[in-house]
């Protein structure tokens, strides 16, 4: 059974630039949720979406903000970049239920000059 | 918002001994969860706790929730290399299991 891809694995930008990253769940699994990881704020929740449709947010600017196809398939985009947006951006998938357990990618991590 | 403190921050071992990782939640935890991280990569599923005094084993990882204290503990008994990682708590913070709040981490090392 695959697992959930992220790509791309690494990127590089600079400040001012857009940047796009993209996430297929686990087949069958129809939530997928994005996280930030930095070394100064750990892991802070995104947004996550159901069903196509975003049923949960977090606490980030509007300049984050994403999608999810039909397919599951999810993506999420960061405009106007910051130096400060420079992290490991995780994406995780379930079936949707309240189980709590979620199916990381190994992430994509986004550098920004 | 809830926040969650884990401690210690890290923490290095001989191989073969015991360790516990704890972490503290500023509000009720309806749900809790723990996870480990290998550097650089996604985070796996170790164990999800819902119930006050529960307690769940995994090989030699044990983890247990005591509710009142809102608090949780990771226990590994004779410790590995393999065990090496940093490991994360989260908790549920709207009671439906997808929009999760993590500690800090603790970043274990187990020396051979």
């Amino acid at each position: 059974k695959a697992g959930v891809t992220q790509t791309p694995r690494y990127l590089i930008k600079t400040r001012g630039q857009q940047v796009t990253l993209s996430c297929s769940p686990i087949s069958g699994h129809r939530s997928v949720s994005w996280y930030q990881q930095t070394p100064g704020q750990g892991l802070q929740f995104l947004f996550e979406y159901f069903s196509e449709t975003q049923r949960n947010k977090g606490n980030f600017p509007g300049r984050f903000s994403g999608r999810q196809f039909s397919n599951s398939r999810s993506e999420m985009n960061v405009s106007t970049l910051e130096l400060g947006d420079s992290a490991l951006y995780l994406c995780a998938s379930s079936f949707g239920g309240i189980s709590g357990e979620l199916f990381f990618g190994d992430g994509s991590r986004l550098t920004v000059l | 918002s809830q926040e969650l403190e884990q401690s210690p921050q890290s923490l290095i071992v001989q191989e073969g001994k015991n360790l516990t990782i704890n972490c503290t939640s500023s509000k009720t935890l309806y749900g809790l969860y723990w996870y480990k991280q290998k550097y650089g990569e996604g985070l796996i599923f170790l164990m999800m706790l819902q119930k006050g005094g529960e307690e769940k084993s995994h090989e030699k990882i044990t983890a247990k929730l005591d509710e009142k204290k809102q608090q949780s503990s990771l226990h590994i008994t004779a410790s590995q290399p393999s065990h090496a990682g940093i490991y994360l708590c989260g908790a549920d913070g709207n009671n439906a299991g997808n929009m999760l709040t993590f500690g800090g981490g603790t970043r274990l090392m187990v020396k051979p």
